[in-house]
Formats: C-alpha cells, sequence, structure tokens
C-alpha cells in the first residue's frame, strides 16, 4: 500500500517568511498527526486530527503555526512568520483510528532550515 | 508530570553482538509503551508495543523488549545486531490523553 507521502521534501527560509507543509495520509486512516522533531530530539506532537476535527493542539504555537485538514484527508501545515528555533524535521503520521490500538505510519518528513 | 527517559544518546556495537537499549519512564499509572526505529531517510517505523500481558514481547527484525514495572523500564533488546539495524531508536509511552510521548532517542551505530 501506499505510504504517508509529504512534500516538500527539504525547505530553506528566511526568518519572518511563511512556509506551508503538505501531507497526504494513507487512503482510509481517519487520524492524523503533525509532529515536528529537532535535532537531537525525539518528535514532539504538535497538532492531532481525527478526520477533519483537531483532537489535541495543545503544542501547537498557535501564534504562528496552523493545520488544516480539509474534506478529512490531506492537510497542510503552515508557518508564518517563521522564527529560527522552528528549523526541525516536520513529521506528518497517519492512523486508522486513535494511537491506542493502531500503529502510527509516517512519512519521511520535511526538514525546514529558518536562516 | 510524564516523562520518559533514554540515557544513552549513542551505542556503538559490533555486527553479531547483542544489544540492549535502555528506556525508563515516570508516570502515574503504567503507559502503554512502544518501540520506534528511524532509519536514515525514512520515516519512523514501530518495531514494538506493549499493553499488558506477558511482560516479554517480540517485534519485527528480531527485536524484543521486556517490560519491567519495579524499574519503570521497557529496554529493547536484540540477540545479534546486523549491520542494518543502524539507526536511532525511541521509546515512546502512551499517557493520558492519548498522547504518544517520544523520548530523545539512541543512536546506534553497527562496526563491522
Amino acid at each position: 500500500e501506499a505510504g504517508v507521502a509529504q512534500s516538500p521534501r527539504y525547505k530553506i527560509i528566511e526568518k519572518r517568511q511563511s512556509v506551508a507543509f503538505w501531507c497526504n495520509p494513507i487512503s482510509g486512516h481517519a487520524t492524523l498527526y503533525w509532529y515536528q522533531q529537532i535535532l537531537g530530539q525525539g518528535p514532539k506532537l504538535l497538532i492531532q486530527f481525527q478526520n477533519n476535527g483537531v483532537v489535541d493542539d495543545s503544542q501547537l504555537p498557535k501564534d504562528r503555526f496552523s493545520a488544516e485538514r480539509l474534506k478529512g484527508v490531506d492537510s497542510t501545515l503552515k508557518i508564518q512568520p517563521a522564527k529560527l528555533e522552528d528549523s526541525a524535521v516536520y513529521l506528518c503520521a497517519s492512523s486508522l483510528g486513535g494511537v491506542r490500538n493502531e500503529k502510527l505510519f509516517f512519512g519521511s518528513g520535511t526538514q525546514l532550515s529558518v536562516l | 508530570a510524564q516523562s520518559v527517559t533514554q540515557p544513552d544518546i549513542h551505542i556503538t556495537v559490533s555486527e553479531g553482538a547483542s544489544l540492549e537499549l535502555r528506556c525508563n519512564y515516570s508516570y502515574g499509572a503504567t503507559p502503554y509503551l512502544f518501540w520506534y526505529v528511524q532509519s536514515p531517510g525514512q520515516g519512523l517505523q514501530l518495531l514494538l508495543k506493549y499493553f499488558s500481558g506477558d511482560t516479554l514481547v517480540q517485534g519485527i527484525k528480531g527485536f524484543e523488549a521486556e517490560f519491567k514495572r519495579s524499574q519503570s523500564s521497557f529496554n529493547l533488546r536484540k540477540p545479534s545486531v546486523h549491520w542494518s539495524d543502524a539507526a536511532e531508536y525511541f521509546c515512546a509511552p502512551l499517557g493520558t490523553a492519548s498522547k504518544l510521548t517520544f523520548g530523545t532517542g539512541t543512536r546506534l551505530q553497527v562496526t563491522l
């Protein structure tokens, strides 16, 4: 089966610019997650969607980050304006249901460098 | 506060040698526990998980992990490491609100 698709693979921007990442989950997966992985750290959950509703966005810096999942399929994550500390790999993951009973399938990620 | 610790940042083993990666957690109740592997240029992949029952769980690629409640540990093991096992390994407890928290990871290097 096709995996979780993410684009772009790499992105370099200057601080205060905006950037958007795209994710296409595995077909039929109701739950979609965005994680931020800073170099040397484990992934940190930014936001979790169940279909097109937000389940958890408690660690999303809402003053600059936004995410949407229209029609419960594809999702975009946006940063505006970007800061130096946003340099990280942004991982998208999906699962059939909640993480309790289903394993997460991860995409390869988008590596963001903010200069 | 809920937390997970992977004490070893970097481990080097020879191919064919045994491996143990440590994971300790601090949660009010026993969480569900997962191990994920991240190979260079690839996405995270689930190795194994523990929910309840038998404290020794088997995973993919010949990995196993043992849950020890008394030590709040969930260490990952493999009897004989292959060069292809070189990767970063993350322990991830599932705590309240079904939030999966990843440890800082252990980078495994395999020498031939």
